[in-house]
């Protein structure tokens, strides 16, 4: 059973179009992760939510917000896509110290 | 800045060889976790170690963890041709304050028939 799922799998937007990823999670874990991640390269976190605390990467454009109405779902905003934004985008929770589940992931296309 | 390196970037071997990953960090860990990436997919959970554990066996994995030199293997026996992926180690910071894994930089595996 899928425990962390990401929608959609493949999201093709135009650039500067307002485009917006979600994640879901069924282990009721209290930390959610984005992460991007480019070809050839490793994952790069972008923020996580704390149950509702948002912690941002220092480095994480403005560019990109995201939201977490509850502990389920959280979803990664992007205001405003440059070319340089498509990437896979990775959505992962946990539990304390514990293991780390990642979500199948979304690939964004930028056109 | 990533925390961990891993070596070799690229590994190519036959099936039925063993392949060893390396992986290296900078900071105290509360644990350390290896994971397996197919192209275009997602991050798979492979095994955590945690940082009072020498040693951990899942069927044909085997990872190792060396806190005084602050390093880690991943060994795969008797490879397949279904391995090839990419592996990632990713580090559980000590002392951070909240939950942070800092991925390296990946070993790309290549297993042929």
């Amino acid at each position: 059973d899928a425990m962390v799922i990401q929608n959609p799998r493949y999201q093709v937007t135009q650039f500067g179009k307002p485009v917006t990823l979600s994640c879901s999670q069924t282990l009721n874990h209290n930390v959610m992760y984005w992460y991007q991640q480019k070809s050839s390269q490793a994952p790069k976190l972008l923020f996580h939510y704390y149950d509702k605390d948002f912690n941002n990467e220092a480095d994480t454009p403005d560019n990109f917000q995201s939201r977490r109405p509850n502990t389920s779902f959280c979803f990664l905003d992007i205001r405003s896509p440059g070319l340089g934004d498509a990437a896979m985008y990775l959505c992962a929770t946990r539990a304390a110290q514990e293991t780390q589940y990642f979500g199948p992931g979304t690939r964004l296309l930028v056109l | 800045s990533q925390q961990g390196e891993e070596d070799p970037q690229a590994l190519s071997i036959q099936e039925g060889e063993n392949a060893t990953m390396n992986c290296s960090y900078k900071t105290s860990i509360n644990n350390l976790q290896w994971y397996r990436q197919n192209s275009g997919r997602g991050l798979v959970h492979l095994i955590l170690i945690r940082s009072n554990e020498r040693e951990k066996h899942s069927g044909r994995l085997r990872v190792t963890l060396d806190t005084s030199k602050k390093s880690s293997s991943l060994l795969i026996t008797a490879s397949r041709a279904a391995d090839t992926a990419s592996y990632f180690c990713a580090t559980d910071l000590e002392n951070t304050g909240f939950q942070k894994l800092v991925f390296g930089t990946g070993t790309r595996l290549l297993v042929s028939p």
